[in-house]
């Protein structure tokens, strides 16, 4: 069973900071990772797709990496500014499970400090 | 183009009663999924719908149903609510029902049980 961790579960930084945000899954069978954005209360907003057979994604002041064999992804974000605070998910697409489900972690709760 | 929408955007119901959400795709994309959000969680994967069949369904009671009309618009069910199943209801849609697809989220329907 495909299990999603993200570290830290929170994060305080001031503005201007570079920062990166962690997630593993225990099994690298994955088709692709998506790193989402949720502010409060609201739906999910995609920020980056990673497909299986690619290192990394950027955009913007975000930077995504994926080791599928070691099971991790990070998610790079440059120059903070408080506009980033929001909650961060990853998810995996489980290559294994039929249809396309997706797999998240709890996510981490940024705040930038301004 | 429209992203994913869903209705309504809040719902309060009674223990007991019973709680139909809706959601369309963006245009074009065939495949629609459910999750559940529970506060503090990351989405739980509720239903997918594709070419308006049951492609996967998570571990959630029978009391959670859903269907796929032709137009590709969907509706969750939930009979006999409980108190646990105050959460943000969110609907994705892709193009296809399986494989490396990106997903994309509409901004959830938030039921609270009293």
């Amino acid at each position: 069973k495909q299990e999603v961790t993200q570290i830290p579960a929170a994060l305080s930084v001031p503005e201007g900071e570079n920062l990166v945000l962690n997630c593993s899954f225990t099994d690298s069978a994955i088709y692709n990772l998506q790193w989402f954005r949720q502010d409060p209360g609201k739906g999910l907003t995609s920020l980056l797709l990673i497909q299986s057979s690619q290192r990394e994604q950027t955009s913007g002041r975000l930077n995504a990496s994926l080791d599928k064999s070691s099971g991790r992804s990070t998610l790079y974000i440059a120059a903070s500014q408080p506009g980033d605070s929001a909650t961060y998910l990853c998810a995996v697409r489980p290559r294994l499970e039929y249809g396309n489900k997706l797999v998240f972690g709890a996510g981490t709760i940024l705040r930038v400090k301004s | 183009d429209a992203g994913v929408t869903q209705s309504p955007t809040h719902l309060i119901k009674t223990r007991g009663q019973q709680v139909t959400l809706r959601c369309s795709p963006i245009s074009g994309h065939k495949s629609v999924s459910w999750y559940q959000q529970v506060l503090g969680q990351g989405p739980q994967f509720i239903f997918q719908y594709y070419e308006k069949e049951e492609r996967g369904r998570g571990n959630f009671p029978d009391r959670f149903s859903a269907r796929q009309f032709p137009n590709y618009s969907s509706e969750l069910n939930v009979n006999a609510l409980l108190l646990g199943d105050s959460a943000l209801y969110l609907c994705a849609s892709s193009l296809v029902g399986t494989g490396s697809y990106e997903q994309y989220f509409g901004p959830g329907t938030r039921l609270t049980v009293t």
